[in-house]
């Protein structure tokens, strides 16, 4: 069975300052893919990254980082200098290789103030 | 290019009714799925369609169907409507996955549904 957890339920910071948000998951699959998406108050989800599992490379986009580690089953991401306009909930998600079936955390809600 | 549109947004319905969703996928998209999300659940997935047949399908009871017709288009249904049912109901498009590899998902804005 395939399992996400997304230990924290709620994160509050200050602007400007950085936040990781932690995801550990399980699977009996040796090729699978994990994502990590923002859920706004509008209620889409908006995808920010795709990784599969044979990419261990860390990838960084602008404000944003992750940190894939294979050893520790975990796919970390992590905001450098938040800003308010990243107050939204994060979900974790993982599918296996060619599916479409994502088995999600259960959000980790970021609070940042200004 | 236009996104995800889901149809309706908010409805209420009362226990024992029946509701049908719609879903318009992003153009070119052939894949669609569908995920319920609920406070105490969360995210779970329901099924996913692909050149209108289901491909794959979530653990959900038979009251929850769903279709996709020639255009990509997909609706889902609930019958018997429970107050259990109230929640945001998303659609995803996607480009199949080629050579086993898995697209992005793109969601709408989803189907508020609360039951009565």
């Amino acid at each position: 069975a395939q399992k996400v957890t997304q230990a924290q339920t709620e994160i509050s910071v200050v602007e400007k300052e950085d936040v990781t948000l932690d995801c550990v998951y399980e699977t009996r699959d040796t090729t699978y893919y994990l994502f990590w998406y923002k859920q706004p108050p509008s209620g889409e989800l908006v995808f920010l990254i795709r990784r599969n599992s044979f990419d261990e490379q860390n990838e960084i986009s602008g404000r944003y980082s992750w940190n894939f580690q294979k050893s520790t089953s975990s796919f970390n991401f992590t905001i450098t200098a938040s800003q308010v306009v990243d107050s939204a909930v994060y979900f974790c998600a993982l599918t296996p290789r060619g599916g479409n079936k994502l088995v999600f955390g259960a959000g980790t809600i970021l609070r940042v103030k200004s | 290019k236009a996104g995800v549109t889901q149809t309706p947004r908010y409805l209420i319905k009362t226990r024992g009714q029946q509701v049908t969703l719609s879903c318009s996928p992003i153009s070119g998209h052939r894949s669609v799925s569908w995920y319920q999300q609920t406070p105490g659940q969360g995210l779970q997935f329901l099924f996913e369609y692909f050149s209108e047949t289901q491909r794959n399908k979530g653990n959900f009871p038979g009251r929850f169907s769903g279709r996709q017709f020639s255009n990509s288009r997909s609706e889902m249904n609930v019958s018997t409507l429970e107050l259990g049912d109230s929640a945001l109901y998303l659609c995803a498009s996607s480009l199949p996955p080629i050579a086993g590899v898995t697209g992005e998902l793109f969601f709408g804005e989803g189907s508020r549904l609360t039951v009565l």
